[in-house]
C-alpha cells in the first residue's frame, strides 16, 4: 500500500530564516506530487506540482521554491521566511490522470 | 480562469440529510471531486464525478451537471463524526486540481 510522509509536523521559525519541508511517498512509482498551503479556516492553495523528477510547475509567485531530487521526494524551501508564510502545508500525490489526490499529514508552520 | 463557489457554513441535525452545493466557472475540466477534512487533519478523498449524474458511495452521494456548472455532495443519515469541512475541486488539466474554499458542516444532536 502507498503511504506519504511529511516532516516536521510542526515548526516555529523566525522571520527571515530559511525553510525546508520534506515529503516522501512510498509504495508507488512516478507519482504526481503537489504542495498546498492552507491558511486557518480557509481553502487549499496550490503552490507547486511536479509530474516527474526535476519538473516543477509554480502556481503562485512568491518567496517559496520546490524541488524534486528523487522520484518520490518533494521538497519545499524558502531562503527567507515572511510572516505571511505561516500556514498548514500539505503534500499530496496522485497517479495516472491524477483525478484523486492523497494527502500527507501536513506541517504546521508558524513564522514569528 | 477557474473558480469554485460553495457556502462557507452549513448546519444540520444528526440523522438528517444535508446537501452541500458547488458552482464553478471554467473553460474546461475533466471532473469534479469532493474531499473531507476534519479539524487539524489532512483532506481525504470522498468522490469523483467525471460524467453528469449521481455517484453513490454509502451514505455519501455526489452529483454533477455540466450544463448548469453545478455539483453537490449529499450526506445522508448524518452522524456527529461527519462534522468537518468539505471541499469541491475541479480536476482541470496536467494532473492539476483546483479546490474551492470549503464548507464547514456542523451537526447538532
Amino acid at each position: 500500500s502507498q503511504t506519504i510522509h511529511q516532516w516536521p509536523a510542526t515548526l516555529v521559525q523566525p522571520v527571515g530564516s530559511p525553510l525546508s519541508l520534506e515529503c516522501t511517498v512510498e509504495g508507488t512509482s512516478n507519482p504526481n506530487l503537489y504542495w498546498y498551503r492552507q491558511a486557518a479556516g480557509r481553502g487549499l492553495q496550490l503552490l507547486f506540482y511536479s509530474v516527474g523528477i526535476g519538473q516543477i510547475s509554480s502556481e503562485v509567485p512568491q518567496n517559496l521554491s520546490a524541488s524534486r531530487p528523487q522520484d518520490r521526494q518533494f521538497i519545499l524551501s524558502s531562503k527567507k521566511l515572511l510572516l505571511s508564510d505561516s500556514g498548514f502545508y500539505l503534500c499530496a500525490w496522485s497517479i495516472g490522470q491524477g483525478e484523486t489526490q492523497y494527502f500527507g499529514p501536513g506541517t504546521r508552520l508558524l513564522v514569528l | 480562469g477557474q473558480s469554485l463557489e460553495q457556502p462557507s457554513e452549513v448546519t444540520a441535525v444528526e440523522g438528517a440529510i444535508v446537501q452541500i452545493n458547488c458552482t464553478y466557472q471554467t473553460s474546461g475540466f475533466y471532473g469534479l471531486s469532493w474531499y473531507q477534512q476534519h479539524d487539524g487533519g489532512a483532506p481525504t478523498f470522498l468522490s469523483y464525478n467525471a460524467l453528469d449524474g449521481l455517484e453513490e458511495t454509502g451514505r455519501f452521494s455526489s452529483f454533477l451537471s455540466r450544463s448548469d456548472s453545478y455539483g453537490y455532495l449529499l450526506l445522508q443519515e448524518l452522524q456527529m463524526k461527519d462534522s468537518a469541512s468539505y471541499f469541491c475541486a475541479l480536476y482541470s488539466s496536467a494532473s492539476k486540481i483546483i479546490f474551492g474554499s470549503g464548507t464547514r458542516l456542523s451537526i447538532r444532536p
